[in-house]
């Protein structure tokens, strides 16, 4: 069974601190993401890698960076955290495109910056 | 247009019903399909892909209709524990990222 898991499943954090989510597979999996889900907004794509040490801005990178050392990890640092940053932090995997593209995900850090 | 569009419902049937949910894609490009399940305050996980022919798994049958672009998810006998948000996911040949739709919800009463 693939499995992904992330460091927290709760994580209360105070404006401005810096805050590392991270996220690891043992599925040998070449791709890893990084979303939030918000209610009303579904999944947005924050980052991704598809190599080690090889990053893409998704669709929301802003206030985010991610890093990508070793292949079965990718972590996500949020620089300095602000309220708008409290959502739901997924992590997911994949095999390389070419080999399917279906995503295993982690069990979600639930983040709140207050 | 969003690229991939869901119905957010909820969708709520009794135990028993047969459901389905459609789910429609904008870029003629794409060649994966699947439904992702997600339940309350739970990350999503695979329940299907999509095949050309159509598939089925039980009581869940997915469809795919290239030419009018959607594809579809049936849900016979429903159980309470089908109750969940139902996900389309459409990925584009070539590409490393899929793009989901915002869910269905499903609600199954007694």
């Amino acid at each position: 069974d693939v499995k992904v898991t992330q460091s927290s499943r709760y994580l209360v954090k105070r404006t401005g601190e810096k805050v590392f989510l991270e996220c690891v597979q043992d599925m040998d999996h070449e791709n890893m993401f990084w979303y939030r889900q918000d209610p009303g907004l579904g999944l947005r794509l924050i980052y991704f890698s598809y190599d080690v040490k090889m990053k893409e801005k998704g669709d929301i990178p802003e206030g985010y960076s991610v890093s990508r050392e070793k292949k079965e990890r990718f972590s996500l640092i949020l620089e300095s955290a602000s309220t708008n940053q409290t959502s739901m932090y997924l992590c997911a995997s994949s095999f390389h495109r070419d080999r399917g593209s279906e995503q295993y995900f982690g069990p979600g850090t639930r983040l709140t910056v207050t | 247009r969003k690229e991939v569009e869901q119905d957010p419902g909820p969708f709520n049937v009794p135990e028993g019903a047969t459901v389905a949910f459609n789910c429609t894609y904008s870029n003629s490009a794409s060649q994966s399909f699947f439904w992702y399940r997600q339940d309350c305050r739970k990350e999503p996980k695979l329940l299907m892909s999509v095949y050309s022919s159509g598939n089925e798994d039980g009581r869940f049958t997915a469809q795919l209709n290239r030419a009018s672009q959607y594809i579809s998810l049936l849900i016979r006998d429903s159980k309470l524990s089908d109750s969940a948000t139902y996900l389309c996911v459409v990925k584009i040949g070539g590409s490393y990222i899929p793009t989901f739709g915002r869910g269905t919800s499903l609600i199954v009463h007694p």
